[in-house]
């Protein structure tokens, strides 16, 4: 069954410091997603993307945040400046079409940051 | 109004028993209704889902049942089994800026099947 990969699993970073996580979606997924879940706490959405642009971020996607989807395959999540309370754990999923009722997430990057 | 409220924040199920999981949510344009399992360690894995068309969805031992007029839905595990231990979550799924589809999920539920 086709799997959405992410890469690293588990990454510490020192408060202030730039971290970039990566996935690769499914190759015939069209639209991808980040979302986020504070130890404990619900799934939460970050951000989505289509055709090379931004659909849609939530509020806690300011400017630190930023994606790319830089050759074709990969789909990366990049934050500037990581302050304590970016530690949770991040999952990108992607989904075939518009209205497709249904994602598929990989297993998340641990993001602890220090 | 973008809310999905969940209860019971934790279940203790024996093996064998029904594990019932409730949701509850406000905005009418959601539009779609699924149920995520997840364990330690591991994306949320889509388990079923339904459409507010529909009151009701069964899939082997696991059935959504839905009420629009009551804007609420809930999970059922019938004969519920060790190997279901995990967290679950509801979800609602709304259409964002840009046409793509945001997911609205719940606290979850911690799920414990004693054998």
């Amino acid at each position: 069954e086709p799997e959405v990969t992410q890469t690293p699993s588990h990454q510490v970073t020192q408060m202030g410091q730039e971290v970039i996580l990566r996935c690769v979606p499914i190759s015939n997924h069209l639209y991808f997603y980040w979302y986020r879940q504070i130890l404990g706490q619900k799934v939460e959405f970050l951000v989505s993307f289509y055709n090379n642009e931004i659909s849609e971020k939530s509020e806690i996607f300011d400017d630190q945040f930023s994606v790319e989807r830089p050759d074709g395959s990969n789909f990366t999540l990049k934050i500037r400046s990581t302050k304590l309370e970016d530690s949770a754990m991040y999952f990108c999923a992607s989904s075939r079409t518009l209205n497709n009722y249904g994602y598929t997430f990989g297993s998340g990057t641990r993001l602890t940051v220090v | 109004q973008q809310q999905v409220k969940q209860s019971p924040q934790s279940l203790i199920v024996q093996k064998g028993g029904i594990s019932i999981i409730n949701c509850a949510y406000e905005n009418t344009a959601f539009d779609y209704f699924p149920w995520y399992q997840q364990f330690p360690g591991k994306g949320p894995a889509l388990l079923i889902a339904i459409r507010p068309d529909v009151s009701e969805k069964k899939e082997g031992r696991f059935t959504i049942s839905f009420n629009k007029s009551a804007k609420q839905f809930s999970l059922h595990i019938m004969d519920s089994q060790p190997g279901d231990s995990a967290t679950y979550f509801c979800a609602a799924s709304v259409q964002g800026q840009g046409g793509s589809e945001k997911l609205v999920f719940g606290k979850g539920t911690k799920l414990t099947v004693n054998p």
